[in-house]
């Protein structure tokens, strides 16, 4: 049973226009959630999170959005650039201060067309 | 800063070899360790996670073990690997109180 789903394997945008990768989960005991952002043959790397005591966090281009109601988060890039094409993957934790793992979705493939 | 390394960056073993994938990491101590797989077009399955010496909890069955000799190194073992052990294979660090983890550059394995 996937906790984390991200239910488009796959987004296309134009360069300067803003991509909106979206993840659902269903764990309600998540309390962290973060995004990821990996290039072919490279480990993820860390890109932004939120805690579940916030509903939005910004950080320059990216903004994560977090609908606890509706177990949603997603994830806002403007304007959209080349270098964004990437995967990117949602991941949840229960615990942020613990040793539990986190949880991935199965990510989204974004491209970002010049 | 703290830095971890994984090697090899990639790997080529033919079914029924062993396998060692070793993961080190750097100015940090007592971190939390973890082995991901991302099998082709899927997700971070968490295979392994440490949270001291010796101390491993396995999230998978599966053909393949962890080990922790030293506080900073993970090591993934497999006596003998199956084509179904074909991925990439992460190692990533966590700080006790940090809620993000930090991913090596990662392993691809073949098995043929």
């Amino acid at each position: 049973d996937q906790q984390v789903k991200q239910n488009s394997p796959s987004l296309s945008v134009q360069e300067g226009r803003i991509s909106i990768l979206n993840c659902d989960y269903t764990n309600s005991m998540f309390d962290y959630f973060l995004w990821y952002k990996k290039y072919p043959a490279e480990g993820p790397t860390f890109l932004i999170s939120i805690s579940s005591i916030k509903d939005k966090n910004e950080d320059g281009r990216f903004t994560v959005f977090l609908n606890k109601s509706a177990k949603h988060l997603s994830l806002h890039i403007v304007p959209s650039q080349p270098g964004d094409s990437a995967v990117y993957f949602c991941a949840a934790s229960g615990d942020s201060g613990s040793a539990r793992q986190l949880t991935f979705g199965s990510g989204t493939q974004l491209t970002v067309l010049p | 800063s703290q830095t971890i390394h994984q090697w090899p960056a990639t790997l080529v073993q033919p079914v029924g070899s062993p396998l060692s994938l070793e993961c080190t990491v750097e100015g940090t101590s007592n971190p939390n360790l973890y082995w991901y797989r991302q099998a082709a077009g899927r997700g971070l399955q968490l295979l392994f996670y440490s949270i001291g010496i010796d101390q491993i909890s396995s999230e998978v069955p599966q053909n393949l073990s962890a080990s922790r000799p030293q506080d900073r190194q993970f090591i993934l073992s497999s006596k003998k690997l199956l084509l179904s052990d074909s991925g990439f294979y992460l190692c990533a660090w966590k700080g006790v109180s940090v809620g993000m983890a930090f991913f090596g550059q990662g392993t691809r394995l073949t098995v043929v």
